[in-house]
């Protein structure tokens, strides 16, 4: 079973911030937190990962709370194409990546 | 670089009939993965491969085989097909180390058992 919890679906407004939240309560100690994104129907791909601070890189920031069992993606200005389904990952290595069910996120006009 | 490559993109097969899939990587990645995707749901991890000449099993491994048959390819099988693997499946890679490194996926091939 997937150790995260995410909300099914969002909406958000194009050119607006989209804040996707993601629940993992049971991390542990050395566990990274993962987002990847799936448009479509193509393979998904890799948005960004953190331990315990905040990250952010060229596609997203990552919020990760001090006692790391939430953290929050943010995409800073949403467009049409970052309409997708967004899956939070927990895992402490490349070969237990636990894909749950997502959030489809629909960026609006 | 074309990244991970799959083979083929389709395809329909009878129930009991085999076939392999094949996928190839051209970023010397050590890792390499096979994961299903059912309608709906999320990605399920079946066989890895950490480096060449090792594969172990992932949550759904039954009813498959896989073979790292050098650095660049790994393959799965599928001996007697069923409708239950009726599924999109995706290859994936990604370095190892003392780091964390994100995987880097195919385009799927979407896989109907009748």
């Amino acid at each position: 079973d997937a150790k995260t919890t995410q909300p099914p679906s969002m909406d958000c407004a194009e050119g607006r911030a989209a804040n996707l939240p993601c629940n993992h309560s049971t991390i542990s100690g050395n566990e990274y937190v993962y987002w990847y994104r799936q448009i479509h129907s193509q393979g998904p791909q890799y948005i960004i990962h953190g331990l315990k601070n905040n990250e952010t890189n060229e596609m997203a920031s990552l919020i990760i709370t001090e006692d790391r069992k939430s953290s929050t993606l943010i995409l800073p200005h949403a467009t049409l194409r970052d309409t997708a389904v967004y899956y939070c990952i927990v895992s402490g290595n490349n070969n237990d990546m636990r894909f749950g069910a997502g959030t489809r996120l629909t960026v609006k006009p | 670089n074309a990244g991970v490559t799959q083979t083929p993109k389709f395809q329909v097969l009878k129930t009991g009939q085999s076939m392999t899939l094949q996928c190839a990587q051209d970023m010397n990645h050590n890792s390499m993965y096979w994961y299903r995707q059912d309608p709906g749901m999320g990605l399920r991890l079946i066989y890895y491969s950490a480096s060449e000449g090792t594969t172990d099993k992932g949550e759904v491994p039954n009813g498959y085989n896989v073979s790292r048959l050098n650095k660049r390819e790994f393959s799965l099988r599928l001996e007697s097909a069923a409708p239950s693997q009726t599924s999109v499946y995706f290859c994936a890679s990604s370095e190892v180390g003392t780091g964390v490194y994100e995987q880097y996926f195919g385009p799927g091939t979407r896989l109907t058992v009748t």
